[in-house]
């Protein structure tokens, strides 16, 4: 199985900065790795396919990059609404799919 | 708009049974994989099954491979997990996602909450 480490596992930052955040792959799934946000009392949202493709309604400030074993999530000019926990996932394996043990981004 | 709406949760002994369903709306149903992701308390994200479009093919993780099994229904647009064999590592928040072909959620539901505990 694919093993997914992320990185940091806790962010702390101030609106207007920007944040990176990093997942890597236990081996190499090209580029098919996906980003989600959690909020509490909201269904989790996708904002990253394909390693890099905004899913529709995903801010610009958010971008996704890398392929292979190495990925990050940025997000430039942090919104008081993006501090959530974010999760990678793989699905280079389907169906068999795993998860980053998440990054919680809260505020400085 | 898609809604995915998850039910069935609550409190049930180790090693009973418990059945948990969603009910999909805003998209045809039949057209794609459905999936079960679960998160346990203050924990991460875990994949629990996944099912074609049919019904015929299914998929599990071995940490629920031959206690869980994800069944579908088209005719009514829903989703069901059936779980026997509960153990208190089962407890978690079940959520309802839609994966396009088996892949990324694009879709999910709001969560249904089961505990394991005597």
């Amino acid at each position: 199985d694919v093993q997914m480490t992320q990185s940091p596992s806790y962010l702390a930052a101030s609106p207007g900065e920007s944040v990176f955040i990093s997942c890597k792959a236990s081996k190499s799934i090209s580029n098919y790795l996906a980003w989600y946000q959690q909020k509490p009392g909201e269904a989790n949202k996708l904002l990253i396919y394909s390693g890099s493709t905004l899913q529709s309604g995903t801010p610009s400030r958010f971008s996704g990059s890398g392929s292979g074993t190495d990925f990050t999530l940025t997000i430039r000019n942090l919104e008081p609404e993006d501090f959530a926990v974010y999760y990678c996932q793989q699905y280079y394996e389907k169906p068999h799919l795993t998860f980053g043990s998440g990054t919680k981004l809260e505020i400085k | 708009e898609v809604q995915l709406v998850e039910s069935g949760g609550g409190l049930v002994q180790p090693g009973r049974s418990l059945k948990l369903s969603c009910a999909a709306s805003g998209f045809t149903f039949s057209n794609y994989y459905m999936a079960w992701v679960r998160q346990a308390p203050k924990k991460g994200l875990e994949w629990v099954a996944t099912i074609s479009t049919s019904g015929s093919r299914t998929y599990y993780p071995d940490s629920v491979k031959g206690r869980f099994t994800i069944s579908r229904d088209n005719a009514k647009s829903s989703l069901y997990l059936q779980m026997n064999s509960l153990k208190s590592e089962d407890t978690a928040t079940y959520y309802c996602a839609r994966p396009p072909m088996g892949s990324y959620f694009d879709y999910w539901g709001q969560g249904v909450m089961v505990t394991v505990s005597s």
